[in-house]
């Protein structure tokens, strides 16, 4: 059963860069047919999806982050990244990693595998 | 973006009750349309997608149905371990959106 975890610093300061990262376990990141997805959720608020990679490397984002976000893929660690710039407080929310069944250039999806989500504040 | 909105917001309900938590899409979406379960601190846990298909592992308890615009998640017996919050989220179109949630309490 496939595992996920991400890591990465819980605070960061305006104006940088966030920078996470999903480990994956018990499955091969390369192995096709999965969006590796990065979805957040602010605190007490609902969720939100960030975009998501497939092994081919091929990205898709949100068009309210996108020119901020890159996901990208590490498969020789097992691992696909998140990197968002120029944060604000506004971007202060738990960050999931999930994977979702899809093809290449397919259709959205739904999602059965998840991290447990980290919390990562903007502040100064 | 396709705008998902819940109702109720919050729901407050005994053990053993039957409840149902409404999902309605802008536009129609098909049947594409998945149903998590959020306990705090915890991921979400898919218990429904494609409208009505029950995730494996998922109690029989847990009904969805609906499709186009509007869309039900059916308790037909609550247990204790169900008081949680409840989200939907459509994959029919880019970019992929959610519902904001329902609450679930305990009456």
């Amino acid at each position: 059963q496939v595992q996920l975890q991400e890591s990465g610093p819980g605070l960061v300061k305006p104006s940088q860069a966030l920078s996470l990262t999903c480990t994956v376990s018990g499955g091969s990141i390369s192995s096709g047919d999965y969006h590796w997805t990065w979805i957040r959720q602010p605190p007490g608020k609902g969720l939100e999806w960030i975009g998501y990679i497939y092994d081919s490397g091929y990205t898709y984002y949100s068009p309210s982050l996108k020119g901020r976000v890159t996901i990208s893929l590490d498969t020789s660690k097992n691992q696909f990244s998140l990197k968002l710039n120029s944060v604000t407080a506004a971007d202060t929310a738990v960050y999931f990693c999930a994977r979702g069944p899809g093809e290449l250039y397919g259709d959205p999806t739904y999602f059965h595998s998840w991290g447990q989500g980290t919390l990562v504040t903007v502040s100064s | 973006a396709i705008q998902l909105t819940q109702s109720p917001s919050s729901l407050s309900a005994s053990v053993g009750d039957r409840v149902t938590i409404t999902c309605r899409a802008s536009q129609g979406i098909s049947r594409s349309l998945a149903w998590y379960q959020e306990k705090p601190g915890k991921a979400p846990n898919l218990l429904i997608h494609d409208a009505s298909n029950l995730e494996s592992g998922v109690p029989s308890r847990f009904s969805g149905s609906g499709s186009g615009t509007d869309f039900t998640l059916t308790i037909s017996s609550l247990q204790p371990e169900d008081f949680a919050t409840y989200y939907c989220q459509h994959f029919n179109s880019y970019p992929i959106t959610f519902g904001q949630g329902t609450r679930l309490e305990i009456k």
